[in-house]
């Protein structure tokens, strides 16, 4: 079955440092990825996506690319800011069954001043 | 509503004992979702609804869970004789056409 791995957190890095949080994915056939991110206090919310491969989603600095031949979808930003700091969800939904998403466990990200 | 609603958004409960959690979607949104997150662990899909189609219940872990929807309206999740191990984070999610999903706040239940 489908299904996400990212990396272990939690992660702490200082402001304008360089962020990566890894994922990797097993599915079949041709997923759409997703980052999902959860702020403090708040639900989760989508950040960014990309439907095929080669395909680069971005949004409020952070992107990430879908690569198919590492099935991988690693989430970068390259200076972060103290309000990034938040849990940063991997999530895939298949092809066949695009509604039921699949997601990983979470990487907790802080960012001190 | 501006956001999808959840409530309550803490919940103690003993052994055995049923609980009830609501979910109230964003108005116009077609497609509900409940997942569960379990501490240290990623969202594990529960069950989905789609207008008036049959819900698909696949990723309920028991048949101690049940969930219900009215029309296109509010969901209630409800566990019978809760166990230690239903304790979790009860994530509720809706969507509307061409749109991500939008996700409440959560319930946390913790089941002593």
């Amino acid at each position: 079955g489908n299904s996400v791995t990212q990396m272990e957190g939690p992660v702490t890095l200082s402001e304008e440092a360089f962020l990566t949080i890894n994922c990797t994915y097993t599915a079949t056939g041709y997923p759409s990825l997703f980052w999902y991110v959860q702020y403090p206090g708040e639900g989760l919310q989508l950040l960014l996506k990309a439907t095929k491969a080669d395909d680069k989603g971005s949004n409020k600095g952070f992107e990430a690319t879908y690569r198919k031949e590492t099935t991988s979808f690693h989430l970068e930003k390259g200076s972060v800011q103290v309000s990034d700091s938040a849990v940063y969800f991997c999530a895939l939904s298949g092809s066949s069954n695009d509604y039921k998403l699949s997601f990983g466990a979470g990487t907790t990200v802080t960012v001190r001043a | 509503g501006a956001g999808v609603s959840q409530s309550p958004s803490n919940k103690v409960t003993e052994k055995g004992k049923d609980v009830e959690l609501r979910c109230d979607p964003i108005s116009g949104h077609t497609a509900l979702y409940w997942y569960r997150q379990r501490l240290g662990q990623g969202l594990e899909f529960l069950i989905y609804f789609q207008g008036n189609s049959a819900p698909d219940k696949s990723g309920l872990p028991s048949d101690r869970f049940s969930a219900e929807r009215t029309g296109e309206s509010v969901s209630t999740l409800t566990i019978q004789r809760t166990q230690q191990e239903d304790s979790a984070v009860y994530l509720c999610a809706s969507r509307g056409p061409n749109s991500p999903l939008h996700f409440g706040n959560g319930t946390r239940l913790t089941v002593t």
